[in-house]
């Protein structure tokens, strides 16, 4: 069975610039999370998705995040416009529902921001 | 006081030996508890979960204390292989059913 996948695998830009991830979720897992990673830290989750609807983005700092999964499927996450404080990883995970369910991860996205 | 707090490490020990790792928790309303496990530049992968009684799973052994709001993990007989960081993770109460908290985890070096 085929794991997540995220692309691209790493990414390094200037501060102000704008990027974008993508996920795709294990087939048929209902339930997309977002994750960032800062060095030295544990993951931190931005955002679950359930199928196409967003459950909590509590902690997405959304004045510069934003995220979709519009057909139910895969997902994007954007940053605009990056700083340097964003340098992580993001790790995308999914799992077959909301509940109990153990969630799977992504390889992730190394973001560097200069 | 952090949601999830454990002893960052790093853990230096032979291989053969055996070490602990210890986690605490805050919110007295989380319903489950994992270990994980990661490896240098790597994504974390589902170790396994802690229950009440206490679970082992060959070298591992997990316990929960709820009144006390602490998880360990014992691993024996230390393996190189063993070499990673183990992620201390709370699945969060209240509404959030489904979200993972996670502890900085605690680096472990296994050395021949």
């Amino acid at each position: 069975e085929a794991g997540v996948a995220q692309s691209p695998r790493y990414k390094i830009i200037e501060k102000r610039q704008s990027v974008a991830f993508w996920c795709n979720p294990i087939s048929g897992h209902a339930t997309l999370y977002w994750y960032q990673q800062i060095l030295g830290q544990g993951p931190k989750l931005l955002i679950q998705f359930q199928n196409n609807g967003v459950v909590d983005d509590s902690q997405l700092p959304k004045d510069r995040f934003s995220a979709e999964r519009l057909k139910g499927v895969d997902s994007t996450l954007k940053i605009q416009p990056a700083k340097l404080e964003d340098s992580a990883v993001y790790l995308c995970a999914s799992a077959w529902g909301g509940g109990q369910e153990t969630q799977y991860f992504g390889p992730g996205t190394r973001l560097l921001v200069l | 006081r952090k949601e999830v707090e454990q002893d960052p490490g790093p853990f230096n020990v032979p291989e053969g030996a055996t070490v602990a790792f210890n986690c605490t928790y805050s919110n007295s309303a989380s319903q489950s508890f994992f270990w994980y496990r990661q490896d240098c530049r790597k994504e974390p992968k589902l170790l396994m979960s802690v229950y009440s009684s206490g679970n082992e799973d060959g070298r591992f052994t997990a316990q929960l204390n709820r009144a006390s709001q602490y998880i360990s993990l014992l691993i024996r007989d230390s393996k190189l292989s063993d070499s990673a960081t183990y992620l201390c993770v709370v699945r969060g109460g209240g509404g959030s059913q489904g979200n993972l908290i996670f502890g900085k985890g605690t680096k472990l070096s296994v050395k021949p």
